[in-house]
């Protein structure tokens, strides 16, 4: 398996230019997230699914947006793109269930800078 | 979930035990301890989560004391390849919904030769 892959690694762009950051999981999660991390910060949660077709807002939603059509992949959209969003996005992904130490699985991140 | 608090950095040793204390007072009855860790800017890495007994698995032990209010997580034998922020995280049991985790700021850990 190759767990949870993210695309692109690195991405510089142009203030109010579009992107979509893409994330993969082949390992038949239900729930995925999208976080992001700022220098010497910790992961806030962007948005998060809980199935395909199922998404919700997470602590810092503003100025993204998510789909979930399949049980694999959770694209994450910046529409016009700020220097606020330079920042490094991590996608995850987890089974829940009462048996399970409920892990969450990252990926590698993608690398954003907003200029 | 409760908030935890973690010293910024320690050092440690490589061959020695490395302890990472969390404080987490406000902890309720039905949310565990987890610790992730984030080695140089990857993806955090879960490590190991606990209720309220001591919990050891084949990277670390994680103690947890009798009033749930603080935990320390131990690397018996660090190595250079420990050197990483550590994230101690105070979540809700199984709620048959997405478990969000809330990250601080964690503790860098340091191992030196």
């Amino acid at each position: 398996n190759a767990g949870v892959t993210q695309t692109p690694k690195f991405r510089i762009l142009k203030i109010g230019q579009s992107m979509t950051l893409q994330c993969t999981q082949d390992m038949n999660h239900n729930y995925m997230y999208w976080y992001r991390q700022d220098p010497g910060m910790g992961l806030k949660l962007i948005y998060y699914s809980v199935g395909a077709g199922i998404t919700d807002k997470g602590e810092v939603p503003n100025g993204y947006n998510v789909s979930r059509s399949t049980t694999e992949d959770f694209p994450l959209r910046l529409e016009l793109a700020a220097p606020s969003q330079t920042s490094v996005y991590f996608c995850a992904s987890s089974y829940s269930s009462p048996r399970l130490r409920d892990e969450q699985f990252f990926g590698p991140g993608t690398r954003l800078t907003v200029l | 979930d409760a908030k935890t608090t973690q010293p910024p950095s320690m050092d440690c040793a490589e061959g020695r035990a490395a302890n990472l204390p969390c404080n987490h007072s406000t902890i309720s009855g039905n949310e565990y301890v987890y610790w992730y860790r984030q080695i140089h800017s990857q993806g955090p890495q879960y490590i190991i989560h606990g209720l309220k007994n001591n919990e050891t698995n084949e990277m670390a032990s994680l103690i947890i004391t009798e009033d749930r209010k603080s935990s320390t997580l131990i690397l018996p034998h660090a190595t250079l390849r420990d050197t990483a922020v550590y994230y101690c995280i105070v979540r809700a049991a199984y709620t048959g919904t997405a478990s969000k985790l809330t990250f601080g700021t964690g503790t860098r850990l340091q191992v030196t030769l």
